[in-house]
């Protein structure tokens, strides 16, 4: 079973940079059968898709995130990571990593992060 | 990129109704779509896959159709369980976007 852990600060500075973590268990992140993913949602708002890496290091990117975001993989911790940079109020968001096999979607996710930008 | 768009926005149900919600997109990718649904304060679930594959553990009473640009999540007998948000999302092309959400509410 894959198991998935957001880890982070939950207070960043506006203009700062947002950091995430997502620990993997029970599937390795060199594995190609998936895309390591992170989703955000505002509070009472609806699933945002921020973007995907695989195992490559390949990425893709929304338009809406793609000059402000990077991701990146740890293969020695079996994790990845998000930064977003250049945050504000409008980047709080209950942060989600996700993943899943490539012919189903998202059937794998942590139980997401919250996050606060603020002074 | 594909944009999703769910209709409607809210769906006010009983007990035991069947519902139907859908999901447009703004261009055709087969049938690489997932259903999910999501209850305040956890992750979203994922229902259905491939557009009407049913996920390992998912009641029966939830089913999905249609490819190309337009789908349906369908609720065969609300319970009382399943008041929650529901969102589709297209995974053909690079993007993952998903559709803004259905609310299923009493």
């Amino acid at each position: 079973q894959v198991q998935l852990q957001e880890s982070g600060p939950g207070l960043v500075k506006p203009s700062q940079t947002l950091s995430l973590t997502c620990t993997v268990s029970g599937a390795s992140i060199n594995s190609g059968d998936y895309y390591w993913s992170w989703i955000r949602q505002h509070p009472e708002k609806g699933l945002e898709w921020i973007g995907y890496i695989r195992n490559s290091g390949n990425t893709y990117f929304s338009p809406s995130f793609n000059s402000r975001v990077s991701m990146s993989l740890d293969t020695s911790e079996n994790q990845f990571s998000l930064n977003l940079n250049s945050v504000t109020a409008a980047d709080t968001a209950l942060y989600f990593c996700a993943t899943g096999a490539l012919y189903k979607g998202f059937n794998y996710w942590g139980l997401g992060a919250l996050v606060t930008v603020s002074s | 990129d594909i944009q999703m768009t769910q209709s409607p926005s809210t769906l006010s149900a009983s007990i035991g109704d069947r519902v139907t919600m859908t999901c447009r997109a703004s261009q055709s990718f087969g049938n690489w779509l997932a259903w999910y649904q999501q209850k305040p304060g956890k992750a979203p679930k994922l229902l259905i896959y491939k557009a009407s594959t049913l996920e390992s553990g998912v009641p029966s009473r939830f089913s999905g159709s249609g490819s190309g640009t337009e789908f349906t999540l369908t609720i065969s007998a609300l319970q009382p369980d399943d008041f929650a948000t529901y969102y589709c999302q297209q995974y053909k092309s690079y993007s993952r976007a998903f559709g803004q959400g259905t609310k299923v509410e009493i």
